[in-house]
């Protein structure tokens, strides 16, 4: 079983819809949680960091965090064709420690 | 302001050959991580130079080494291409060693063949 799970997807959704995309991890001691967005053939980008429970609100974009249920989401509210890219999670114990990501999840918004 | 530079873009090699990958942190960042990254999965981790240091280090075997510069600059090399290294390899940059903010340059595409 991997450490963090996320579902490959594609998930395709009509424009201005709203996106959840969700990551599951085991390890408990995972504090620091980031969303990193990839496009086609570039590096990821970062769009959300959350340390800790609770919810964090960006423009278009919520990070939420249930460390209870080991369950991270991201929604993306009112969507738009630019925001189809590959959604990856990432999290880690400490803020020096490497990153251990998600497989993401392949997100596709049509016109 | 440059961010993080990656050459070549693509590199075909063959089986048993060597690569040296190369990579420019984003400016005022000191600490460099280089990932591998196979289609359709999320980057694995292969390790972070800091103060020309290597600091940590992922599951990677030692055909895997790198390097930093006095001016941040690294270089990932991979001896004794096997056709599994085929992948997208990332650097990324931060400052301090924190890896909670990273900054990624494109890539660079590794076919072996």
């Amino acid at each position: 079983q991997k450490e963090v799970e996320q579902d490959p997807g594609p998930l395709s959704v009509p424009e201005g819809a709203i996106v959840s995309l969700n990551c599951t991890y085991s390890n408990s001691a995972f504090q620091y949680f980031m969303w990193y967005r990839q496009y086609s053939r570039k590096g990821p980008e970062l769009l959300m960091y959350t340390y800790s429970s609770g919810n964090k609100e960006d423009g278009r974009f919520t990070a939420q965090v249930d460390k209870s249920s080991k369950y991270i989401s991201l929604f993306i509210r009112d969507s738009q064709p630019s925001d189809s890219a590959t959604y990856l999670c990432a999290m880690s114990a400490n803020r020096n420690y490497q990153l251990i990501w998600g497989a993401g999840t392949k997100l596709i918004i049509k016109p | 302001d440059a961010g993080v530079t990656q050459s070549p873009t693509h590199l075909i090699k063959t089986r048993g050959q060597q690569v040296t990958l190369r990579c420019s942190p984003k400016s005022g960042h000191d600490t460099v991580s280089w990932y591998q990254q196979a289609l359709g999965q999320g980057p694995q981790f292969i390790f972070q130079y800091y103060e020309e240091e290597e600091r940590q280090r992922g599951n990677f075997p030692d055909r895997f080494s790198g390097h930093q510069f006095p001016n941040y600059s690294s270089e990932l090399n991979v001896n004794a291409l096997l056709l599994g290294d085929s992948a997208l390899y990332l650097c990324a940059s931060s400052f301090g060693r924190v890896n909670e903010k990273l900054f990624f340059g494109s890539g660079t595409q590794l076919s072996v063949l």
